[in-house]
């Protein structure tokens, strides 16, 4: 089955500075990767995600890269202020017939320092 | 609200009991999908239903279950818990069952003492 490794586990930031998390994936053929925000208690949300036939996706200080060749795509958080501190997953996914389990990276737990 | 909702929100219970968790899914969304998440632990996959039917299962042990049913609602049975079992337990939808984004449910925080 697919494999995700996220890395790092914890980032520190200072606020207006960017921040970078990276994923890794083993199966060629998953095609669909999202990003999760999860703040302490509540549920994952949806913060952005990306299809293998694009490259770069952008939604205002977001944005999300994806390197098909190296299997490897990334989280981009540019001007980050205190209230994106939380914990961000990534995921990764390929269609099936029989069903759509989408695989999860341990989660990166960002700290953005007022 | 996500549209997604889980019932309870807390469940506390002892050792060797079974618990029953439900979840109804977004209006108009036919899939559901059951997470567990342990303390400093990622999003590990249990199962998949679409429109009642199973579809996908994951690491989900053999004393779980779940079933979906005609009303598109989702019940995740837990049983013979163990202390182990602790954990968040997410229910999420989406419309299809296609591989796009999931809208998550709030959770239900399961503790067995």
């Amino acid at each position: 089955g697919e494999n995700v490794e996220q890395h790092p586990s914890t980032l520190s930031v200072q606020e207006g500075d960017s921040a970078v998390i990276k994923c890794t994936y083993s199966d060629s053929a998953s095609n669909y990767f999202p990003w999760y925000k999860q703040e302490l208690g509540k549920r994952p949300q949806l913060i952005i995600d990306i299809r293998s036939n694009v490259g770069e996706k952008k939604d205002q200080r977001i944005a999300v890269t994806l390197n098909k060749t190296a299997k490897h795509f990334s989280l981009h958080i540019t001007e980050t202020q205190p209230e994106d501190s939380a914990v961000y997953f990534c995921a990764a996914s390929r269609r099936r017939d029989t069903g759509n389990q989408f695989y999860f990276g341990t989660g990166t737990s960002l700290t953005v320092i007022p | 609200d996500s549209g997604v909702t889980q019932t309870p929100k807390h469940l506390i219970t002892a050792t060797g009991q079974r618990v029953t968790l439900r979840c109804s899914p977004r209006s108009g969304d036919l899939s559901v999908y059951w997470y567990q998440q342990s303390l400093d632990q990622g999003l590990q996959f249990l199962i998949q239903y679409y429109n009642g039917e199973e579809r996908a299962k994951g690491n989900i042990l053999e004393r779980f279950s779940a079933q979906q049913f005609p009303d598109l609602h989702s019940e995740l049975n837990l049983s013979s818990l163990e202390l182990g079992d602790s954990a968040l337990y997410f229910c999420a939808s989406n419309p299809t069952g296609e591989n796009y984004g999931y809208t998550f449910g709030s959770g239900t925080r399961l503790t067995v003492v």
